[in-house]
């Protein structure tokens, strides 16, 4: 069964460092989202992206954060300055074609810890 | 008023029991209300998901009832296994970002 793929499984990073979260969606989806969850609450909405733009984005997705897909498999997750509360799980999700978008595949997150 | 609100905050139930998970919302114009699980350390699997045209859907065990007027949906468990003992989020969206609840973690006894 596809799956979302995600790398690395933990990372641990100093403040300010910049840290670059990967995904490999399912192969024939077209959205492509990031989420986080801090540890022991919620899973927050980060950003949507379509066709090489983002389509949407929160409050939490500053100027800190970017997206990108660099090829036609990767999508990728960059924090510039990371600050100690940018220390949560961070999921990738990709969904199918746009009639269907809200069905979203979770990839099994990356542990950021900023130290 | 983009929030949803989950309730319970966690659930013990005995094995072949029924667990019941309810969630409300606000915003009248959301339109898809998924039921996500999550294990530890994976990320949220769909369970189940309901569109407000329909008031109850049932795939197996995992039935979502949903009330329009009240803003409110609900998963039910029937016949709890110790297997489904997971972390259930409910959620709902109107365009692709999903807003989900603050989880309720059930644990199944044998």
């Amino acid at each position: 069964e596809p799956e979302v793929t995600q790398t690395p499984s933990h990372q641990v990073t100093q403040m300010g460092q910049e840290v670059i979260l990967r995904c490999v969606p399912i192969s024939n989806h077209l959205y492509f989202y990031w989420y986080r969850q801090i540890l022991g609450q919620k899973v927050e909405f980060l950003v949507s992206f379509y066709n090489n733009e983002i389509s949407e984005k929160s409050e939490i997705f500053d100027d800190q954060f970017s997206v990108e897909r660099p090829d036609g498999s990767n999508f990728t997750l960059k924090i510039r300055s990371t600050k100690l509360e940018d220390s949560a799980m961070y999921f990738c999700a990709s969904s199918v074609v746009p009639w269907d978008f809200y069905e979203q595949f979770f990839g099994p997150g990356t542990r950021l810890t900023v130290l | 008023q983009q929030q949803v609100k989950q309730s319970p905050q966690s659930l013990i139930v005995q094995k072949g029991g029924i667990s019941i998970i309810n969630c409300a919302y606000e915003n009248t114009a959301f339109d898809y209300f998924p039921w996500y699980q999550q294990f530890p350390g994976k990320g949220p699997a769909l369970l189940i998901a309901i569109r407000p045209d329909v008031s109850e859907k049932k795939e197996g065990r995992f039935t979502i009832s949903f009330n329009k007027s009240a803003k409110q949906f609900s998963l039910h468990i029937m016949d709890s296994q110790p297997g489904d003992s997971a972390t259930y989020f409910c959620a709902a969206s109107n365009t692709d970002k999903l807003i989900f609840g603050t989880g309720t973690r059930l644990q199944v006894f044998p």
